[in-house]
């Protein structure tokens, strides 16, 4: 099955600089790439994804690249903000299940 | 709209009681998935359903899990007997089809087994 890796487990970052999570892939026959975001006590909300098709995708303040060749994809969200602190999860879809990484706490420095 | 719907949001219970969890999917939605999340295994899929139908229950831990979907717009998660170990957060998301990736979560049952 897919086994995905994600790191680090943990980034603190300065309020206005960038943060970058990245994971990778196993299974070459991924095709969906879904970034979701979780604040304490709550599920997980996705924020951003990108399918095979695509090398890299935008929406304000994050993005998302992926290297289909090296099987690896990377979350990016430029001048971070307190409210960027939370859990973040990286997560493959094949064979019609998602497999999430490990997750990466964030933490956002006033 | 209201979101996937999970109850109860906390459960506390002796080891050996039967638990069962609680989704409303969101309305026209006809995929549903129960996950568990735990500090040592992360986020886990348990079980998915499609048309009401279980689809993939490999992630099911042991018989003493069961799901049911008996129709569209409820799901159960039954934990009978309970155990300790079982202890964890259970999510429960929703997609439109079973083809379409996008999946919301609920706000989870958080169940404690003493």
């Amino acid at each position: 099955g897919e086994n995905v890796e994600q790191h680090p487990s943990t980034l603190s970052v300065q309020e206005g600089d960038s943060a970058v999570i990245k994971c990778t892939y196993s299974d070459s026959a991924s095709n969906y790439f879904p970034w979701y975001k979780q604040e304490l006590g709550k599920g997980p909300q996705l924020i951003i994804d990108i399918r095979s098709n695509v090398g890299e995708k935008k929406d304000q303040r994050i993005a998302v690249t992926l290297n289909k060749t090296a099987k690896h994809f990377s979350l990016h969200i430029t001048e971070t903000q307190p409210e960027d602190s939370a859990v973040y999860f990286c997560a493959a879809r094949s064979a019609r299940q998602l497999t999430f990484g490990s997750g990466t706490q964030l933490t956002v420095l006033p | 709209d209201a979101g996937v719907i999970q109850s109860p949001r906390h459960e506390v219970t002796e080891m050996g009681q039967e638990v069962t969890l609680r989704c409303k999917p969101i309305s026209g939605h006809n995929s549903l998935f129960w996950y568990r999340q735990t500090m040592m295994r992360g986020l886990e899929l348990l079980i998915y359903f499609n048309n009401n139908v279980p689809i993939d229950d490999s992630g099911m831990p042991e018989d003493r899990f069961s799901a049911k979907m008996p129709n569209a717009s409820f799901s159960t998660l039954k934990i009978q007997p309970s155990e300790p170990r079982d202890s964890a957060v259970y999510f429960c998301a929703s997609s439109a089809r079973e083809s379409t990736d996008t999946q919301y979560f609920g706000p989870g049952t958080r169940l404690t087994v003493l």
